[in-house]
């Protein structure tokens, strides 16, 4: 596509249930990156990909966050028992390689967990 | 020392006004630094890039200074659209991407 695909746009759910966001990163990008984006904070790095491969998965912040991506295309981060800190904009950014010059963030994922 | 660091502001500039703000960074070792500019409630994007011998893109400069490790951003002429944050962004090596937290600009009509 034109630019990075983010899914869902907003999410409500409930203190405890598992969640699925979505990122379709711009064709020919082989890295994809999670950032979280908590209100009036800084980005924080969760897991870069290259190709289906994670090379650095440092910044999940606890086992309950995981992320897969398949046919080095779309990318699904998974927050099981969601807890209200959880809350947050989740942003997926693709680009040729990783160097910031080339990154495009999708619009972002605003989870709500209450 | 934190990483990357900015002031988180925010700066109150008066349209017309020339502003400017830093960036500095530990890591000597650091490879390519970036602004980038944030909106309200919108994902980031890329300003521009940092090179060792500064670069200038319209009402926009950016300077390095790697002797005292820190990345400057000068906008001049600043009009109310410029009002956002501007996120600075530092490769530090071994594919490592660091983000500022922002600096916030507000320019006031």
């Amino acid at each position: 596509g034109a630019g990075v695909s983010q899914s869902p746009s907003n999410k409500v759910t409930e203190k405890g249930k598992d969640v699925e966001l979505r990122c379709d990163p711009i064709s020919g990008h082989t890295a994809l990156y999670w950032y979280r984006q908590s209100l009036g904070q800084g980005l924080e790095f969760l897991i870069y990909f290259q190709g289906n491969s994670a090379p650095d998965k440092s910044g999940l912040p606890s086992d309950r966050f995981s992320a897969e991506r398949t046919g080095g295309s779309v990318s699904t981060l998974t927050i099981q028992r969601t807890q209200q800190e959880d809350s947050a904009v989740y942003l997926c950014a693709s680009s040729v390689r990783r160097d910031p010059y080339g990154y495009t963030f999708g619009s972002g994922t605003r989870l709500t967990v209450v | 020392r934190k990483e990357v660091e900015q002031d988180p502001g925010p700066f109150n500039v008066p349209e017309g006004a020339t502003v400017a703000f830093n960036c500095t960074y530990s890591n000597s070792a650091s490879q390519s630094f970036f602004w980038y500019r944030q909106d309200c409630r919108k994902e980031p994007k890329l300003l521009m890039s940092v090179y060792s011998s500064g670069n200038e893109d319209g009402r926009f400069t950016a300077q390095l200074n790697r002797a005292s490790q820190y990345i400057s951003l000068l906008i001049r002429d600043s009009k109310l659209s410029d009002s956002a944050t501007y996120l600075c962004v530092v490769n530090v090596g071994d594919d490592k991407i660091i983000f500022g937290k922002g600096t916030r600009l507000h320019i006031l009509p």
